[in-house]
């Protein structure tokens, strides 16, 4: 089945980049997520890519796709204390008729002023 | 536009007792979903709906958990009898027919703790 893993921790300073990393298993996913989380609220999508795309840029955040070795990244830029929460992979296959979400455990981002 | 609704935000009950969580999705949003989310851990799919039916139920532990979605808008999830490790948000989504991820949206969570 498929199964998404991500590191559970990353602390950062106000300013610096984060880096954010994600594995899959399923080759066939065709849309890969990313959604935050903050402390008591529902899930924000942030942004997606399809697989046939290497990297996406959406303001501070950039997604980076590496096929071959099924890992996904997000960077974000210039990273603020606002940023702090829980960030979510996630991959849908809606070619299989899969299109529910299957989600990473998420890493939680922490940022130091 | 009005978001998924989700009630009750919170419920703490006892082993064995019982709870319904009901969920509004966004007006014309044929399929909906509802994701167990345990603490230190991402969400996990319970259920999926298409209108009033069934898609993927397979990992709902029928046993304890049901749910429905009769009239094709709003659901309800019930938990019977509740388990210490049914401990969890519980995420109700809502997405058109035929939407990929970037279009499904998420409600706030009930919040479950069962002591």
């Amino acid at each position: 089945g498929e199964d998404v893993e991500q590191s559970l921790f990353l602390s950062v300073r106000e300013g610096d980049s984060s880096v954010i990393n994600c594995t899959y298993t399923d080759s066939s996913s065709t849309y890969l997520y990313w959604y935050k989380q903050e402390p008591g609220a529902g899930l924000q999508l942030l942004t997606y890519i399809f697989s046939n795309m290497d990297m996406k840029q959406d303001q501070r955040l950039t997604v980076l796709l590496n096929k071959k070795d099924k890992h996904l990244s997000l960077r974000i830029a210039d990273t603020q204390t606002g940023d702090s929460a829980i960030y979510f992979c996630a991959e849908t296959n809606p070619d299989t008729g899969r299109r529910a979400l299957t989600f990473g455990s998420g890493t939680r981002l922490q940022v130091q002023p | 536009e009005a978001g998924v609704a989700q009630s009750p935000r919170y419920k703490i009950i006892e082993k064995r007792q019982s709870v319904a969580f009901w969920c509004n999705p966004i007006s014309g949003h044929a399929t909906l979903y509802w994701y167990q989310q345990i603490l230190g851990q991402g969400p996990k799919l319970l259920i999926q709906f298409q209108n009033n039916g069934v898609v993927d139920d397979s990992q709902l532990p029928k046993d304890r958990f049901s749910a429905e979605r009769l009239k094709g808008v709003d659901s309800t999830l019930k938990i019977q009898p509740a388990k210490l490790e049914d401990s969890a948000v519980y995420l109700c989504a809502s997405s058109l027919e035929g939407a990929t991820g970037n279009t499904i949206y998420f409600g706030e969570g009930s919040w479950l703790t069962v002591v």
